[in-house]
């Protein structure tokens, strides 16, 4: 069956540091892979979105890289600051272009 | 705010009560979906619409459950005879379909079945 896995336990990260997070699937052949970033009690706020063809994706300080033959995704938060501490959510592209969530990992950035 | 509207916020409602939320999309948006997302877990596919017809339901989607979207604008979500286990975020989200892949999603509607 379909899996995308990303890591449930916590990060937490100094500010200034690089916080990296991982997003793993299975069984699947997306066309693109999202992150989102979600803050508690809020919908989804869309990040990134990187194709199959393309391997790394930049937006100021974030970078997401998408290697589709490990079936894996990093997403990198540069310079890190307490304002990005939330929940960031990997999905994926299924038929329809409906989303598949990973469960989310949450990052605590302390000042 | 990403444009998408969602009422209510909260809804407490009692087991077996009907409940109905409803969504307003970004405007020129023509897919519309709906998501179930409960504390710890990323959110859920239920259905999703092009326009006002309804193009694919998840088997998580319970007889219970139905969603219209009749003029390709706003739609509702209505839960039927509700169960504690409904008890959930209850979240929208538009996208302008033709390629266009980002989803926009409202602020959510949070259903606690007593």
């Amino acid at each position: 069956s379909q899996k995308i896995e990303q890591n449930s336990e916590a990060l937490n990260i100094q500010e200034g540091k690089t916080a990296t997070l991982t997003c793993n699937y299975t069984n699947y052949s997306p066309a693109y892979l999202q992150w989102y970033r979600q803050d508690p009690g809020r919908g989804p706020v869309f990040l990134l979105l990187i194709r199959e063809n393309e391997k790394e994706k930049r937006k100021e300080r974030l970078k997401v890289t998408f290697d589709t033959t490990l079936k894996q995704s990093l997403f990198h938060i540069t310079a890190s600051q307490p304002a990005d501490s939330a929940t960031y959510l990997c999905a994926l592209e299924a038929a329809g272009n409906k989303l598949t969530f990973g469960g989310g990992t949450r990052v605590l950035v302390k000042p | 705010d990403t444009g998408v509207s969602q009422n209510p916020r909260h809804k407490i409602t009692k087991r077996g009560q009907n409940v109905t939320f409803r969504c307003d999309p970004i405007s020129e948006h023509n897919r519309l979906y709906w998501y179930r997302q409960t504390l710890g877990q990323g959110p859920e596919f239920l259905t999703y619409f092009q326009n006002e017809a309804q193009l694919e339901k998840s088997r998580l989607l319970s007889d219970r459950f139905s969603a219209e979207r009749p003029k390709g604008s706003f739609s509702t979500l209505e839960i039927q005879r509700t169960e504690q286990g409904d008890s959930a975020m209850y979240l929208c989200a538009s996208s302008m379909g033709q390629g266009q892949e980002t989803q926009y999603f409202g602020p959510g509607t949070r259903l606690l079945v007593l």
